[in-house]
Formats: C-alpha cells, sequence, structure tokens
C-alpha cells in the first residue's frame, strides 16, 4: 500500500512567486492535514480536510494560502504571493477516520522563499 | 489551548543503552496520543499511537506509556542501536484530530 506522497520534495522561489504543493493520501482515507515547520519551531497544524469538504482551517496564516481537496481525493496547498516568512516544510498527512486515528505523514516539501 | 514539552531537548547515548523520552502536555481531555521519528530531511514515521484508553503500548523495543491525570507519556526504548539515531516528536491532539507536537528530543546513539 503506497504512503502518503507529496510533490515536490523541494521548492526554491522567489518572494512575490506563486506556489503549489499537491499532497496524495493514503488510497481510502477521507481525512487530509496538512501541517506546517518554521525553522527552530515545532510543528504545526495548518487544515483538516474531510473529503472534500473543508473543516477547520484554523491554522492557515493569512488569505495568501489556498487549500483546495478537489473530489475529496488529492490536495494543494497554494501561497500566492510567498513571503519570505513561508519558507519552511510542509506536511501532508491522511487518516482513514478522525477521531482517536492514527496521522500517517508524508514526506514533506521544503519550501525556501528568497 | 494544548501545549506540549519534550524533555531532554537533546540525548547522547552509547550502543545498548536503555533509555527514556518523556513528553508532557496541558490539557489531559485527549483522545491518544502519537509518538513519531523523523530521520533528517524526511517525514515524520509514526512509531506509536496510546489511546487514552490505555496505559502502554509496545512494539518492539519501543515501549510508551500513558498518563493523562499527570500530563505525561514516555517512550522507552529498549537496547538501543546506531539506527535508532532520529529525532522524536510526541504529539497530542488539542481536539479529536488537530495535533499539537513538542519541539522533539534529538536521539544520538554512538556505536
Amino acid at each position: 500500500e503506497a504512503g502518503v506522497t507529496q510533490f515536490p520534495s523541494h521548492s526554491v522561489i522567489e518572494k512575490g512567486q506563486t506556489v503549489t504543493l499537491r499532497c496524495d493520501p493514503i488510497s481510502g482515507h477521507d481525512n487530509l492535514y496538512w501541517y506546517r515547520r518554521v525553522m527552530g519551531k515545532e510543528i504545526k497544524f495548518l487544515l483538516h480536510f474531510v473529503k472534500e469538504s473543508k473543516q477547520d482551517e484554523s491554522g492557515m496564516p493569512n488569505n495568501r494560502f489556498l487549500a483546495e481537496r478537489t473530489g475529496g481525493t488529492y490536495s494543494t496547498l497554494k501561497v500566492q504571493p510567498a513571503e519570505l516568512e513561508d519558507s519552511g516544510v510542509y506536511f501532508c498527512a491522511s487518516s482513514q477516520a478522525s477521531v482517536a486515528d492514527t496521522q500517517y505523514f508524508g514526506p514533506g516539501t521544503r519550501l525556501t522563499v528568497l | 489551548k494544548q501545549e506540549v514539552t519534550q524533555i531532554p531537548a537533546a540525548l547522547s547515548v552509547p550502543e545498548g543503552e536503555n533509555l527514556v523520552l518523556n513528553c508532557s502536555f496541558t490539557d489531559s481531555a485527549i483522545y491518544n496520543l502519537q509518538w513519531f521519528r523523523q530521520d533528517p530531511g524526511k517525514g515524520l514515521t509514526s512509531l506509536l499511537l496510546i489511546q487514552s484508553s490505555q496505559r502502554e503500548q509496545t512494539s518492539g523495543r519501543l515501549n510508551a506509556s500513558l498518563d493523562k491525570s499527570s500530563g505525561r507519556s514516555t517512550l522507552y526504548i529498549a537496547a538501543s542501536q546506531p539506527g535508532d539515531s532520529a529525532t522524536y516528536l510526541c504529539a497530542a491532539p488539542s481536539s479529536n484530530y488537530k495535533l499539537t507536537f513538542g519541539k522533539g528530543t534529538l536521539l544520538t546513539v554512538n556505536p
């Protein structure tokens, strides 16, 4: 069974540009989460999808971040326009159930904004 | 608001030693607690998940305990090996799904 996959693994862009990160969850997992780790800080929650619906986006930093999950399968996280403080590692996770279930994480996308 | 603290921040031990990593959390109304391992430049690998109704969970040389009343969890690693070197993270849900992470413990096992 394939795990959570993320693309790209690394992205280097200039301030003001747009970047789109993609996450493919484990097949059959209705719950999909995005987290972020910025340098020197702990991993923090960004948002949670159940199928195609956003359940909680309380962790999204601002309106420059837009997450979508069309058809309840893969998800994209777009940053537009990117700022220096957006640099970090963006993790995606998925779980079968939302309550009391193991979240399986992808390898992350390392985003560097110059 | 859930806060998770991990002690120590870094630990260096000789191969073969048994060791304990500590995790504390402020909100004891949790469904579970999850321990992860992260290797440099890699994603998070789930090691153990302890449900709130459990006190211990074991997988191979790893044993995790959970004491909700005191807001503590420990990860015990028996007979440590150089391959165990990694950052270990614990995470507790601040609601039933949002994980709140500690900053992690960087473990180095020296041959």
